[in-house]
């Protein structure tokens, strides 16, 4: 079946640093991939999507990249924010239809 | 344009109880998912709806839950006679579409909680 697997937190950078979050995926056919983000008693909001290799994604500073030849779609931010502080899910959808697989998130600490 | 509404935003209900979860889908989707994400896990896919249609059931479990997405209203997840497993953030997402390059917008949770 689909999977997602992404590096486990919590992550903890400071202010400035350089963000990077791996993902990496297993799925039939060609999956869409998404990165969202959660605030903390919030509800996951999208950052960015890409829908076929070599696509790239970019939101607010971040971006990912599909790399089909590795199986990959890692999240990366040259200079993190301290309100950038929230857990990342990557995710998936493949098939006919838009059941999303998640990771099981990563949490990001920015400290000032 | 309203995002994906979802009531009630706290639920507690002791064992054996019921829980009723709404979700109001963004004006103009038709589609709608709900997922559980259990304490420090990611979100796990639950069901899938089209207006009157249960399209996927696969990730809900057999006994007690019970999903609807009537012709007109709410979409609705039940809960019968709850147990402290069940709880866990409970999170709508709706989508105009079902194609492959489809994105779900999500509502911001109802979190339930069994004493």
């Amino acid at each position: 079946g689909d999977s997602v697997t992404q590096m486990e937190g919590p992550v903890t950078l400071s202010e400035e640093a350089f963000l990077t979050i791996n993902c990496t995926y297993t799925a039939t056919g060609y999956p869409s991939l998404f990165w969202y983000v959660q605030y903390p008693g919030e509800g996951l909001q999208l950052l960015l999507k890409a829908t076929k290799a070599d696509d790239k994604g970019s939101n607010k500073g971040f971006e990912a990249t599909y790399r089909k030849e590795t199986t990959s779609f890692h999240l990366e931010k040259g200079s993190v924010q301290v309100s950038d502080s929230a857990v990342y899910f990557c995710a998936l959808t493949a098939g006919g239809y838009q059941k999303v697989t998640f990771g099981t998130g990563t949490k990001l600490q920015v400290i000032p | 344009n309203a995002g994906v509404m979802q009531n009630p935003r706290h639920l507690v209900r002791r064992r054996g109880q019921e829980a009723r979860l709404r979700c109001s889908p963004m004006k103009g989707h038709s589609h709608v998912y709900w997922y559980r994400q259990l304490p420090e896990e990611g979100l796990k896919f639950m069901v899938y709806l089209q207006k009157e249609n249960i399209i996927d059931e696969s990730g809900m479990p057999k006994e007690r839950f019970s999903a609807e997405f009537p012709k007109e209203g709410p979409s609705i997840l039940r809960i019968q006679q709850v147990v402290r497993g069940d709880s866990a953030a409970y999170f709508c997402a709706s989508s105009p579409g079902a194609g492959p390059q489809e994105t779900q917008y999500f509502g911001p949770g109802t979190r339930l909680l069994v004493l």
